[in-house]
């Protein structure tokens, strides 16, 4: 059936490392990946999108890249800062409209 | 902080009760989703309202209801509560069909409790 997943539950990382965050899908017919930033108590953040005719995408300190091969989706933050600290969301827009399906999420952990 | 806001923050019900959440959409947006978030979990598409009519549904039961108003805003009523309905409930915003952008912004969510 349709899902997206992700690989790793939690990731931790030194402050000032670049972090990546993978994601795998099995929806081929999606228009668009976005990626979702959601710290405790707050709702989601959008962060990044990508189209699927796209490989590669980048916004500020991240880059999102698609892999329609082996249908694989990451997003890579430069220089992780503490205020990184959240759990992040991939999401798939099939047909458009923003009725998305997310994955469970990657905790990601910022160490001093 | 986006523009789309919720209420209550958080409700506690008892099973068998019926709940009605409340969300005001971003200025400038047309579109209103709501997602059922479990602890956990990813956020789970519930339905979406657009011109005030239900504009597509995902697998959930039709105790799940929604109104769209005028101004763009949204309830989300859930009848004969049950227990698995305890979650955060998300609201999203978006513009369609006004040439603006496809970003989606989300409210910071109800916390929904059924004992």
């Amino acid at each position: 059936g349709e899902s997206v997943g992700l690989h790793l539950p939690t990731l931790s990382v030194q402050e000032g490392d670049n972090s990546i965050i993978n994601c795998a899908y099995s929806n081929s017919a999606s228009d668009y990946f976005i990626w979702y930033k959601q710290e405790s108590g707050k709702g989601p953040q959008f962060i990044i999108d990508i189209r699927s005719n796209m490989d590669k995408r980048q916004g500020q300190r991240v880059t999102v890249l698609l892999n329609k091969t082996v249908k694989h989706l990451s997003l890579q933050i430069a220089a992780t800062q503490p205020g990184d600290s959240a759990v992040y969301f991939c999401a798939e827009n099939k047909g458009g409209g923003n009725k998305l399906t997310f994955g469970t999420g990657t905790q990601l952990k910022v160490e001093l | 902080e986006t523009g789309v806001t919720q209420s209550p923050t958080h409700l506690i019900k008892t099973r068998g009760q019926q709940v009605t959440l409340r969300c005001s959409s971003q200025s400038g947006h047309n579109t209103v989703s709501w997602y059922q978030q479990a602890l956990g979990q990813g956020p789970q598409f519930i339905f979406q309202y657009y011109r005030e009519e239900e504009n597509g549904r995902g697998n959930f039961p039709p105790r799940f209801s929604g109104l769209q108003f005028p101004n763009y805003s949204s309830e989300l009523n859930v009848n004969a509560l049950e227990l698995d309905d305890s979650a955060l409930y998300l609201c999203a915003s978006h513009s369609r069909g006004t040439g603006g952008g496809h970003e989606q912004y989300f409210g910071p969510g109800t916390r929904l409790t059924v004992t």
